[in-house]
């Protein structure tokens, strides 16, 4: 088992439409969320982090955190051809959170 | 959010040389910097953890005497690409930790290396 999990996709969504994006991880004492999101080309860019179990809105953007089933999701509202790229999860791993993991990405694309 | 400045941004040259790439952290200190490598259509590989004023920490299947990191400050790691070959080639992406309770990291826009 991989220690963050994502569906790699495509994930293909029409515009206008929410776009959700999942990921689970495996270690239990992990405490910080990270959602990045990666053009083709280019690094990944910070979008959203997430500590406390619910939801977090920033925007168009909704993190929601599950720890009881080591769950955190991304929600894109009114997904737009801008938001196609790929979302990689990333967990700090364990209570001291040292160590970032990084899932492998899902692409998301998004039809105009 | 945190600002972190990697150049040069593209690097073109011939086998056998060697390339250096800078990472810095521009306004936050950085104990820990990393460094990661992607490949077209992959996922990122990272390669090592750059602690300021100590060793790095290599990956399993990474040749340390081949990517030379050095983090001498708070906010400045390097990494040099030593005799580099054709299968070097790959896009090179540094980020940089900001510490306290968040460890957030945030990256740098990378360096897309070719060797010819």
């Amino acid at each position: 088992q991989k220690e963050v999990e994502q569906n790699s996709g495509p994930l293909s969504v029409p515009e206008g439409a929410i776009a959700s994006l999942n990921c689970t991880y495996s270690d239990r004492g992990s405490q910080s969320f990270f959602w990045y999101r990666q053009y083709s080309g280019k690094s990944p860019e910070l979008i959203m982090s997430i500590y406390s179990n619910g939801d977090k809105e920033d925007g168009r953007f909704t993190a929601q955190l599950n720890k009881a089933s080591q769950y955190v999701s991304l929600l894109i509202r009114d997904s737009q051809p801008s938001d196609s790229a790929t979302y990689l999860c990333a967990v700090n791993k364990g209570t001291g959170g040292f160590k970032t993991i990084f899932g492998a990405g899902t692409r998301l694309f998004v039809k105009a | 959010g945190a600002v972190v400045s990697q150049h040069p941004s593209r690097v073109i040259c011939k086998s056998g040389t060697s390339v250096k790439i800078e990472c810095r952290s521009l306004d936050f200190q950085a104990t820990t910097m990393f460094w990661y490598r992607q490949f077209p259509k992959q996922s990122l590989m990272l390669m090592a953890t750059s602690n300021e004023g100590s060793k790095a920490t290599y990956e399993q299947g990474v040749e340390k005497d081949k990517f030379l990191i050095n983090h001498a400050s708070l906010t400045l790691s390097t990494l040099t690409v030593t005799s580099a070959h054709p299968e070097d080639s790959s896009f090179y992406i540094c980020s940089a930790r900001e510490g306290g309770v968040l460890n957030i990291q945030y990256f740098g826009a990378g360096t897309r290396l070719s060797v010819l």
